[in-house]
């Protein structure tokens, strides 16, 4: 079947622009995951959805970033304001319920803020 | 949650065997260890899963011993195909989000 998808796969934004990047999960899959991949290193979590509630979101690392997931399924990475820090892959990932199942994850969006 | 320390860089040859040993001295007794594999421009990929003793799947082996401290991630004659990064996590069910370190980069030589 299909696995989980992202658009786009690659974003160049100008510093105080916002974006917007998307993430359609496996269907049928309960959990959502987003994380965040700086060059070289491993992928860092930023938040987490169970069904539509944002059950965590912890590891957002300013109030510029926003996500979503209002149905359930397709969720929403907003970063407004962009800045250079902010130049990193975005990995979505999600998984049939919570604990040690796997996560799947998408191939990424490559975000660059000149 | 526990940090995990694994090598860095490794590198092998076509047909050869490869260990990544993965340090987690502080686990949890709920907490299970799992390995990821990454390619360039990809997310990362579900390997295996283990809570102690041996487990083994068609892709690799994980040895666990008793003490939980450690644990080996068992790649058998490696192909250039294999040349990824491989990331070790500790991590108890229930608790959701990825704990990712800095991984090992193995490159796999003709």
């Amino acid at each position: 079947g299909a696995g989980v998808s992202q658009s786009p796969r690659y974003k160049v934004a100008k510093r105080g622009q916002d974006v917007a990047l998307r993430c359609d999960p496996i269907s049928g899959h309960v959990s959502l995951f987003w994380y965040q991949q700086a060059l070289g290193q491993g992928p860092e979590f930023l938040t987490y959805f169970q069904n539509e509630a944002q059950l965590d979101k912890s590891g957002l690392p300013s109030d510029r970033f926003f996500a979503e997931r209002p149905e359930g399924s397709v969720s929403t990475l907003k970063i407004q304001r962009t800045q250079q820090e902010d130049s990193a892959v975005y990995l979505c990932a999600s998984s049939l319920m919570t604990g040690v199942e796997t996560q799947y994850f998408g191939p990424g969006t490559r975000l660059l803020v000149l | 949650l526990a940090k995990t320390t694994q090598p860095i860089s490794m590198d092998s040859y076509e047909g050869q065997e490869v260990n990544i040993t993965c340090s987690h001295n502080n686990i949890a007794t709920n907490d299970y260890i799992t390995w990821y594999q990454q390619f360039p421009s990809q997310g990362p990929r579900f390997i295996i899963q283990g809570y102690k003793t041996k487990v083994t799947n068609e892709v690799a082996s994980l040895f666990i011993p008793a003490d939980r401290k450690s644990s080996t991630l068992s790649l058998p004659r490696v192909s250039l195909s294999d040349t990824a990064v491989y990331y070790c996590l500790v991590g108890s069910p229930g608790k959701g989000k990825l704990i990712f370190g800095q991984g090992t980069e193995l490159s796999v030589k003709p």
